[in-house]
């Protein structure tokens, strides 16, 4: 099941602005992940967030975690046209191993 | 640096065809998944393994068939190709322990086109 549904489904932004993507799920979770994809490549991961964590740093990225609302944010500071590209999030399913259910992607767009 | 590495990249079928993707990844990881993505519907699970010798379902696993003869090696087959599974298929590899690194590593993909 797609448990993460990500917002906007896509963002045009120019380099040098930040950028924030939204994630919404449904049930319980132990982590929370992003990855990126650029066009036609596999996905990359970027961060994970556990779910008794409420924000957490790694470079330009900011990723915050709301249990309560069930939701999380991706910020990307000072974006850079090598940025361009899918973000999506994903939830645990503690059922399957580590698989993760993903979200559909908010499509990122960074012109110079 | 290998990591996962999936063949072939790109394939066409006929309707009824079958076929076998490869994953092969080169980090000892005991779990191992294949994803299809599809347009507007993000990733979804197909059929995943948490060790050699064991599979099981995942959300869409009707029309494939999945081994895993050895660690580093998990298979996809289609024994009968229809056009719903043209899609992307993605191959991800992960730890066992849950210690912070449960994190999937990817393939870059497999485009199947089924006419």
């Amino acid at each position: 099941s797609q448990q993460g549904e990500e917002d906007p489904q896509a963002l045009s932004i120019q380099e040098g602005e930040n950028a924030t993507m939204n994630c919404s799920y449904k049930t319980s979770i132990n982590n929370l992940q992003w990855y990126r994809q650029n066009s036609g490549r596999g996905l990359v991961h970027l961060i994970l967030i556990r779910s008794n964590e409420r924000e957490k740093h790694s470079g330009r990225l900011r990723v915050t975690l709301d249990t309560s609302k069930k939701s999380s944010s991706l910020l990307i500071t000072a974006s850079r046209a090598a940025d361009t590209a899918s973000y999506f999030c994903a939830t645990d399913n503690s059922n399957s191993g580590y698989a993760l259910n993903f979200g559909k992607g908010t499509s990122l767009l960074v012109t110079p | 640096n290998a990591g996962v590495t999936q063949t072939p990249k790109f394939r066409v079928l006929k309707t009824g065809q079958s076929m076998t993707l490869l994953c092969a990844q080169d980090m000892n990881h005991e779990y191992m998944y294949w994803y299809r993505q599809d347009p507007g519907m993000g990733l979804r699970l197909i059929h995943y393994s948490v060790g050699e010798g064991t599979t099981a379902k995942g959300e869409v696993p009707d029309g494939y068939n999945v081994s895993r003869l050895k660690k580093q090696n998990f298979l996809l087959g289609l024994e009968s190709a229809a056009p719903s599974q043209t899609s992307v298929y993605f191959c991800a590899s992960s730890y066992s322990e849950r210690d912070g690194n449960e994190k999937l590593f990817f393939g870059s993909g497999t485009q199947l086109s089924v006419l």
